[in-house]
């Protein structure tokens, strides 16, 4: 598997209920960011958790990070169809600079 | 709140021809990046540029790209001659004192190669 992956590749749900997202990676990291993307448009950060965090609060979103299983989850509670878009895990490798190591993604379908 | 901005948000050109992409980043940061993401395909790290110079490159990143920071504000990326496979997304992005802390993306340049 690559570094930072997604799973699932796409999810559809119906307004109010919750999204969860799920990335996985290889080697071990400094951090792990969120962002969103819309179509065709900017990336939007979301959320940093560092690698000695386990869960990170901002709003509606919840992030949680577990380093014994390389794995990170992303979850958007009460989901809105304003969230429909893609969501990326990315990773910023243990000293390795800044460079970021963007996984494929989540499309997610918020239907009203 | 501060933002990074990229122009032109769409750039065509010719196979062959030099194209010089813009960004400002946001103005007390210190690390510069660029990425490109290609329709449909993930977003892919290209150069990291700090203290005037390149900090690590990609593969991607060969003798085509080059990169500057020619005043206290904008941050340049050139590709000398384009080629069909250039065609994708370009994204500035920057962070401030520490380069494991958020990176900041600008809106992206859509590049078209004909």
């Amino acid at each position: 598997s690559q570094q930072g992956e997604e799973d699932p590749q796409a999810l559809s749900i119906q307004e109010g209920e919750n999204a969860t997202m799920n990335c996985s990676y290889k080697t071990s990291i400094n951090n792990l960011q969120w962002y969103r993307q819309n179509s065709g448009r900017g990336l939007v950060h979301l959320i940093l958790i560092r690698s000695n965090e386990r869960e990170k609060h901002s709003g509606r979103l919840r992030v949680t990070l577990d380093t014994s299983k390389k794995s990170s989850s992303l979850l958007i509670t009460a989901s809105r169809a304003a969230d429909t878009a893609s969501y990326f895990c990315a990773t910023a490798l243990y000293n390795q600079g800044g460079k970021l190591i963007f996984g494929q993604g989540t499309e997610l379908s918020v239907k009203p | 709140e501060p933002e990074v901005t990229q122009t032109p948000s769409h750039q065509v050109t010719q196979m062959g021809q030099e194209v010089i992409l813009r960004c400002v980043p946001i103005s007390n940061h210190l690390y510069f990046y660029w990425y490109r993401q290609i329709l449909g395909q993930k977003v892919e790290f290209l150069v990291s540029f700090y203290n005037n110079e390149i900090s690590e490159k990609s593969e991607i990143f060969d003798d085509q790209f080059s990169v500057e920071r020619p005043d206290g504000s904008n941050f340049t990326l050139k590709i000398r001659s384009t080629k069909l496979e250039d065609s994708a997304m370009y994204f500035c992005a920057s962070n401030s004192l520490r380069a494991t802390d958020t990176q900041y993306f600008g809106p992206g340049t859509r590049l078209t190669v004909l």
